[in-house]
């Protein structure tokens, strides 16, 4: 089961900042928050990770709790073509391998309208 | 500099029947993971290859077999194929040591 919890779906103007939560009330501190998102009939896409540091990259921020019990991720300028699906997922990077799975919830899904 | 490749795109297979996809993974990954997404749901985690061997395993019976080779590209056995089977079937590779996954866009399975 996934350990996150995300609302089913939310909408954001474009030009505005995209704010999605996620509840990980569970995570241990071995374990990293990942966000990925999937457009329709694509694979998921890789956005972005932290374990306890706010992070920033070209695509979006993520804002993670002091108690790494919630996180933000952050569109700053959301456009039509950021409408997709979002994961938050936690998840272990064993001992420094990429051995861990994915454990993917529902998602949000992401309207970006006009 | 290619990302990661499946094929077939899309495949109609029968009840019973036997199919198997492919991955190659993107120029310096070494590990794949394969997963099953199916309509309106998140991917589900089926089972990892690293150094062609399988490291992790999720919930799937055993008809769901895999195979990983030398040049690191993998393949995904189905037999006795169920029309629960169909599916979005997704590749992500990754590099060893590092935390990054790459997805491919997936084989459409539709069993019939």
């Amino acid at each position: 089961d996934a350990k996150t919890t995300q609302p089913p779906s939310m909408d954001c103007a474009e030009g505005r900042a995209a704010n999605l939560p996620c509840n990980h009330s569970t995570i241990s501190g071995n374990e990293y928050v990942y966000w990925y998102r999937q457009i329709h009939s694509q694979g998921p896409q890789y956005i972005i990770h932290g374990l306890k540091n706010n992070e920033t990259n070209e695509m979006a921020s993520l804002i993670i709790t002091e108690d790494r019990k919630s996180s933000t991720l952050i569109l700053p300028h959301a456009t039509l073509r950021d409408t997709a699906v979002y994961y938050c997922i936690v998840r272990v990077n064993a001992g420094g391998t990429s051995y861990g799975k994915l454990t993917f919830g529902q998602g949000t899904i992401l309207t970006v309208h006009p | 500099d290619a990302g990661v490749t499946q094929s077939p795109t899309h495949l109609i297979k029968t009840r019973g029947q036997q199919v198997t996809l492919r991955c190659s993974p993107k120029s310096g990954h070494d590990t794949v993971s394969w997963y099953q997404q199916a309509l309106g749901q998140g991917p589900q985690f089926i089972f990892q290859y690293y150094e062609e061997e399988e490291r992790q395993r999720g919930n799937f019976p055993d008809r769901f077999s895999g195979h990983q080779f030398p040049n690191y590209s993998s393949e995904l056995n189905v037999n006795a194929l169920l029309l629960g089977d169909s599916a979005l079937y997704l590749c992500a590779s990754s590099q060893s040591g590092h935390l990054g996954y790459t997805f491919g866009s997936g084989t459409r399975l539709t069993v019939v």
